[in-house]
């Protein structure tokens, strides 16, 4: 239990493109997505929660204008990378909780974006 | 966000032998929850084992398990005979019951060595 299904798994495009990101949970219900980015050898570093139904809530030097979130249902999160350029390439990986304190947050397997 | 600190950068270990990370966290809280996730090159990130702060006793998961030192506030992961598929970075992470966000210290990449 408790699958987490990301997609795409690796984008390649041109710079000025929107990327759009999708995180599902497949057997449960998420209250509660988080959203981060990794660079390599790095630790994750979040980006955004969101909650469905709710605006995200963007950490502290995340550009909201940039990186739109949408949690539309209590099993989907999108993310979309709006008019991506090189530096937005990174890996991100999303994570869905249910909302029960003693569970854990269950990630997807990430999206490697790379931006031409 | 809480502060969770992974001293060793890396570490390498013998198939078969034992390998212990260390971790330390900072928080004036009482109730919270750790957890240990690794990440082999394939970048998912998979939960290893995790530790209510409440519960005194260690939490294991078959070869894996944790020294839990509330006072010290130290949550260290032991590996009991290492297997080449144990081979990745694993974080630390912490979760105060108040907040739902994970703090994450910078991990530690283990290599085993056949």
């Amino acid at each position: 239990g408790a699958v987490v299904s990301q997609h795409p798994s690796r984008v390649i495009c041109k710079s000025g493109t929107s990327v759009k990101i999708e995180c599902r949970s497949l057997d449960f219900q998420a209250t509660t997505m988080f959203w981060y980015r990794q660079f390599p050898k790095q630790s994750l570093m979040l980006m955004a929660t969101s909650n469905e139904g709710s605006k995200a809530t963007y950490e502290q030097g995340v550009e909201k204008d940039k990186f739109l979130i949408n949690h539309a249902s209590l099993t989907l999160s999108t993310l979309t990378v709006t008019s991506a350029h090189p530096e937005d390439s990174s890996f991100y990986i999303c994570s869905a909780w249910t909302g029960q304190g003693n569970q854990p947050q269950h990630f997807g397997d990430g999206t490697r974006l790379s931006i031409l | 966000a809480q502060t969770v600190t992974q001293s060793q950068p890396e570490m390498s270990v013998q198939e078969a032998e034992t390998v212990t990370l260390s971790c330390t966290y900072d928080t004036s809280e009482s109730d919270y929850y750790l957890f240990w996730y690794k990440q082999p090159p394939s970048r998912q990130m998979i939960l290893v084992i995790r530790q209510e702060a409440y519960k005194q006793q260690n939490a294991t998961e078959n070869r894996f398990s944790v020294n839990f030192q509330k006072a010290a506030k130290s949550f260290s992961l032991k590996i009991s005979d290492s297997q080449l598929g144990d081979a990745a970075m694993y974080f630390c992470a912490y979760r105060s019951s108040l907040d739902y966000k994970l703090s994450f210290g910078a991990g530690t990449t283990v290599t085993v060595r056949a």
